[in-house]
């Protein structure tokens, strides 16, 4: 079945800092590709999203790329703040198969932004 | 737009009693909502997928008359944990997929918690 693999963490850094959350997918046919911040104790939100190979999704400072030759999904963000601190989940939006129009996360990756 | 609200936030219940999560979309009609638990600093775990109007479609291994699902209206879908046990205590949110614009939002989640 299809799968979202990401790094592990937790990530600590300084503000400022270069942020790259590595995420990796496998899957069958062409499933959109996203990135959900979750801040303590709140719900998902969307952060950026990608449906097609070489699209890249941007928001807040934030991008993405979807490489299909890689099956790859790298969060990255240039300088961090202190109120990026967050959980990070990449997902997959399943494109066929039983699990049609479902989506598959990954595992998290707790961020820390130190000022 | 596209806003997604779960009640109550938070709740603490007695072992053996009956809880229910309500989630409405508030600004759009959703076609289908989606049911997920959340674990300490684990991923999100779908546990079941309700379109309105017709029975909700359980993933392996959740227990369907423990968890019940009504998807009564467009706007609201109800989770009901039965005979709710310490080991149901968890994090549960739900999002709710837009029929024009296909993408899912998400609730701001339910702390349970059963002692």
């Amino acid at each position: 079945g299809n799968s979202v693999t990401q790094m592990e963490g937790p990530v600590t850094l300084s503000e400022e800092a270069f942020l790259t959350i590595n995420c990796t997918y496998t899957a069958t046919g062409y499933p959109s590709l996203f990135w959900y911040v979750q801040y303590p104790g709140e719900g998902l939100q969307l952060l950026l999203k990608a449906t097609k190979a070489d699209d890249k999704g941007s928001n807040k400072g934030f991008e993405a790329t979807y490489r299909k030759e890689t099956t790859s999904f790298h969060l990255e963000k240039g300088s961090v703040q202190v109120s990026d601190s967050a959980v990070y989940f990449c997902a997959l939006l399943n494109a066929g198969g039983t699990s049609y129009g479902k989506l598959t996360f990954g595992q998290g990756t707790i961020l820390t932004v130190h000022p | 737009g596209a806003v997604v609200s779960q009640h109550p936030s938070r709740v603490i219940c007695k072992s053996g009693t009956s809880v229910k999560i309500e989630c409405r979309s508030l600004d759009f009609q959703a076609t289908t909502m989606f049911w997920y638990r959340q674990f300490p600093k684990k991923s999100l775990m779908l546990m079941a997928t309700s379109n309105e109007g017709s029975k909700a479609t359980y993933e392996q291994g959740v227990e369907k008359d423990k968890f019940l699902i009504n998807h009564a209206s467009l706007t609201l879908s109800t989770l009901t944990v039965t005979s709710a046990h310490p080991e149901d205590s968890s994090f549960y949110i739900c999002s709710a997929r837009s029929y024009t614009r296909g993408e899912q939002f998400f609730g701001p989640g339910t702390r349970l918690t059963v002692l």
